[in-house]
């Protein structure tokens, strides 16, 4: 069963919009970790963010912000003024004790923005 | 600091042929993981060790496939033979275990890409 769902496959938006990114995840556990990654087409995996499970709190950092909502399972991103260089592959992961450290990834959202 | 060290970056060979690809973990992290992406499976965990004992390996494809990790700084992935749908790009990350025993972040290398003919 898929843990963590990327819906959006594709997204593009023109530079100066707002676009937020959807993950929507899946665990019975009660303590689990939520992360986000860019893979720029340069093909690194650069980390972004990391949340715990009982830290609600919404994330702000310069453009990016993040809101973590354990009603609804979801842990979405959104990118304020979009940028060409925020042009990449965004992936979520989740990561819970019962199995042990390892992530489920995401099938991935690639962003595409447009001068 | 060093990030995660991968190599080669790329790496061309034939059908048959053995390949190895080389990881270096960040100094001092506990557990080293490997990866496979493809466009058609995306990113994919095929083994991971803990303090350099592989704890699981179920997502290592078939017996070719074979990893170590003989020090706590050294990681080597082998694939023997190759076949052409082994392309992908490897990646190898490390983390450590956060102060409340829970996985800290993964930090990834910068991926070998791995071209099977």
């Amino acid at each position: 069963a898929q843990k963590v769902t990327q819906a959006q496959t594709e997204i593009s938006v023109v530079e100066k919009e707002d676009v937020t990114l959807d993950c929507v995840y899946e665990t019975r556990d009660t303590t689990y970790y939520l992360f986000w990654y860019k893979q720029p087409p340069s093909g690194e995996l650069v980390f972004l963010i990391r949340r715990n499970s009982f830290d609600e709190q919404n994330e702000i950092s310069g453009r990016y912000s993040w809101n973590f909502q354990k009603s609804t399972s979801s842990f979405n991103f959104t990118i304020t003024a979009s940028q060409v260089v925020d042009s990449a592959v965004y992936f979520c992961a989740l990561s819970y004790r019962r199995t042990g450290n390892q992530f489920y990834f995401g099938t991935g959202t690639s962003l595409t923005v447009i001068p | 600091d060093a990030g995660v060290i991968q190599s080669p970056r790329h790496e061309v060979t034939e059908m048959g042929q053995e390949v190895t690809l080389r990881c270096k973990p960040i100094s001092g992290h506990d557990y080293l993981f490997w990866y496979r992406q493809t466009m058609m499976r995306g990113l994919e965990l095929l083994i991971y060790f803990n303090n350099n004992v592989p704890i699981d390996d179920s997502g290592m494809p078939e017996d070719r496939f074979s990893a170590k990790m003989p020090n706590a700084s050294f990681s080597t992935l082998k694939i023997q033979p190759s076949e052409p749908r082994d392309s992908a790009v490897y990646f190898c990350a490390s983390s450590l275990v956060g102060a409340d025993g829970y996985t800290d972040t993964q930090y990834f290398g910068p991926g070998t890409r791995l071209t099977v003919l």
